[in-house]
């Protein structure tokens, strides 16, 4: 079943904060982070495991909420370059390690 | 590292041929490859997933006739599309899972650049 991500999209004035969400109604062994800019191939951000872990790259970061089967995606003083469109993509517990099912994405755009 | 390589990545055919996408992972070994369709502004769509010697596994609604793929080594997976129509029209975007204790040991999917496949 498709994670349901929030918001659907967001516009910030570079070095504003943002937080994206993503919550599936299943359990979760994993979610999974992507960026995609327009014509591109996703790229990926990190992963996150359960176990309620937190991880970061650089300005990014990330938890897992493992009980609530949520994800948050942080991103702090935002940069012209994080703009694009975010994808949660998890891994339900019980089924395949890597078959990801991805969110309908978040848009993120960063203006000067 | 963990670059993911995709062939061609325009291609422009005339309904009823087929078209055959390559996917290559370049510097890690992958023994699993996925291929998603994305519509515009649309999420990744998974079609199939294929594991290196063996057959792919479909998911539900999706042709395995029309959509043939080939896994043959741990670095090379194609998707042929046959007989394609317009409806077939789409981004077809490839990614690779390699092996416990590489680059990908704890599930994560490396995208190729994708493949626009235009059917007139």
């Amino acid at each position: 079943q498709q994670p349901v991500q929030s918001p659907q999209a967001v516009i910030l004035r570079e070095g504003e904060d943002a937080v994206i969400n993503c919550s599936s109604s299943k359990a979760l062994y994993s979610v999974h982070w992507y960026r995609q800019k327009h014509g591109e191939a996703p790229v990926f951000l990190m992963i996150l495991l359960k176990g309620g872990e937190q991880k970061g790259h650089e300005k990014i970061s990330a938890s897992f909420n493992e009980k609530k089967q949520q994800s948050s995606l942080y991103l702090t003083a935002s940069q012209l370059s994080y703009s694009g469109t975010y994808f949660c993509g998890t891994v339900n517990s019980g089924g395949s390690n890597y078959k990801l099912t991805f969110g309908k994405g978040t848009l993120l755009t960063v203006n000067p | 590292g963990a670059v993911v390589s995709q062939h061609p990545s325009r291609v422009i055919c005339k309904s009823g041929t087929s078209v055959k996408i390559e996917c290559r992972s370049l510097d890690f070994q992958a023994t699993t490859m996925f291929w998603y369709r994305q519509f515009p502004k649309k999420s990744l769509m998974l079609m199939a997933t294929s594991n290196e010697g063996s057959k792919a596994t479909y998911e539900q609604g999706v042709e395995k006739d029309k959509f043939l793929i080939n896994h043959a080594s741990l670095t090379l997976s194609t998707l042929t599309v046959t007989s394609a129509h317009p409806e077939d029209s789409s981004f077809y975007i490839c990614s690779a899972s390699g092996l416990a204790g590489g680059p990908s040991s704890l599930g994560e999917q490396f995208f190729g650049p994708g493949t626009r496949l235009t059917v007139l």
